[in-house]
């Protein structure tokens, strides 16, 4: 059975912190993705990585930066949190020999900054 | 202009009845299209696939693909309580596009026992 894990479900920081949501996956998958969801805006793409080292900039990059030192880890980093940046995270994975790009996601991680 | 539009709901049925949840795109490149479901507070789960035009039966479901229209519907027949989740499509080139893809917004379904 596929797994995505996320370091935690829910976390609450404060304005300024440096915060890192962390994400794994068991299947190899080489595709590793980091959104955020919104209400009223869907999942919108921060940051994806298609290798080990490689990371592309999705649709809202700004105020984020990612880490992938091996294949089954995807670090999301929010190097200064700020209120604005709370929202639900959602990581998730997809193998390139799938044929459709199908995605495997995590639980999510609910992110308040206050 | 989005590049994959989703009826924004909420929906609310029925327990029995038929649901019709829709997707519109304008992308012609997407070739793989799919249907996620998300309860409340959990991470969305692949509930089926489509590969171009068609239709797959999974079941209570049915995802139909009409490529000419760009346009994507998933049935759901008999719905129950459990069905109460948000539906969400997504669309893929998938091999010209490093295995990203397009999401709707969701639509939020309820079924009322």
């Amino acid at each position: 059975d596929v797994k995505v894990t996320q370091s935690s479900r829910y976390l609450v920081k404060r304005t300024g912190e440096k915060v890192f949501l962390e994400c794994v996956q068991d299947m190899d998958h080489e595709n590793m993705f980091w959104y955020r969801q919104d209400p009223g805006l869907g999942l919108r793409l921060i940051y994806f990585s298609y290798d080990v080292k490689m990371k592309e900039k999705g649709d809202i990059p700004e105020g984020y930066s990612v880490s992938r030192e091996k294949k089954e880890r995807f670090s999301l980093i929010l190097e200064s949190a700020s209120t604005n940046q709370t929202s639900m995270y959602l990581c998730a994975s997809t193998s390139l020999t799938s044929g459709s790009g199908e995605q495997y996601f995590g639980p999510g991680t609910r992110l308040t900054v206050t | 202009q989005k590049e994959v539009e989703q009826d924004p709901g909420p929906l609310s049925v029925p327990e029995g009845a038929i649901v019709s949840l829709n997707c519109t795109y304008s992308n012609s490149a997407f070739q793989y299209f799919m249907w996620y479901r998300q309860y409340s507070r959990k991470g969305p789960e692949l509930l089926m696939y489509t590969y171009s035009s068609g239709n797959k039966e999974d079941g209570r479901f049915t995802a139909q693909v009409d490529k000419s229209s760009k346009y994507i519907s998933l049935f759901i027949r008999d719905s129950q309580p459990s069905d109460s989740a948000t539906y969400l499509c997504a669309m893929s080139a998938f091999r010209t596009n490093a295995g990203k893809s397009t999401f709707g917004d969701g639509t939020t379904l309820t079924v009322k026992p």
